[in-house]
């Protein structure tokens, strides 16, 4: 089992509807965790990080932590065409200075 | 963007020949990775650097070696191309081990 999982997807949603993401861990020594967008073709870059539990807003995305169920998640309000691609949930190793990545999510916004 | 290049971008290799793939940053930051990405896979760590000389193993190093003799290049070789090593390989690199990791564009790499 992978320390960290992501529903593979493809999660479809209309256009300016929520779209909700959703990461387990399996370490509970993890005390951050990274959300990462992907578009086709390119590299990851980095969109939010959370580390603390509760609620964590920027702008349209919101990250939410639950360490005592062990779950991540990132909602995006508004969604937008330009917000499809695949989105990377990782975790920080506790003490290792590497993060440990899901599978990855991949979300179409349908116009 | 972070300041993090790789080359070459792309390369077609046949089986048992040995390939080297080259990250250079300008950020000087400490921490450098290597990682795979492969369908259904997500991101896969092979090795990363904690300081010039020091590096560790990831989760799929088997067939892969590293090298930083210069904080600011981290290069990757694969002593013997194999097929199953017919991947997209991204280098990243951290400031503070792990945290806000910022990739580079990406390599493709065949293995014929």
């Amino acid at each position: 089992q992978k320390e960290v999982e992501q529903n593979s997807g493809p999660l479809s949603v209309p256009e300016g509807a929520i779209a909700s993401l959703n990461c387990t861990y399996s370490d509970r020594g993890s005390q951050s965790f990274f959300w990462y967008r992907q578009y086709s073709g390119k590299s990851p870059e980095l969109i939010m990080f959370i580390y603390s539990n509760g609620d964590k807003e920027d702008g349209r995305f919101t990250a939410q932590l639950n360490k005592a169920s062990q779950y991540v998640s990132l909602l995006i309000r508004d969604s937008q065409p330009s917000d499809s691609a695949t989105y990377l949930c990782a975790g920080l190793i506790q003490g290792a200075q590497k993060l440990v990545f899901g599978q990855g999510t991949r979300l179409t916004i349908n116009p | 963007d972070a300041g993090i290049t790789q080359s070459p971008r792309h390369k077609v290799t046949e089986t048992g020949t040995p390939v080297t793939l080259r990250c250079h940053q300008t950020e000087n930051h400490r921490y450098m990775y290597w990682y795979r990405q492969d369908p259904g896979h997500g991101l896969r760590l092979i090795h990363y650097s904690y300081g010039v000389k020091d590096t560790d193993k990831g989760e799929v190093s088997d067939g892969y070696s590293v090298s930083r003799s210069k904080t600011e290049d981290f290069l990757l070789t694969l002593e013997s191309a194999t097929s199953s090593q017919t991947s997209v390989y991204f280098c990243a690199i951290s400031e503070s081990g792990g945290f806000e990791e910022f990739f580079g564009p990406g390599t493709r790499l065949t293995v014929l």
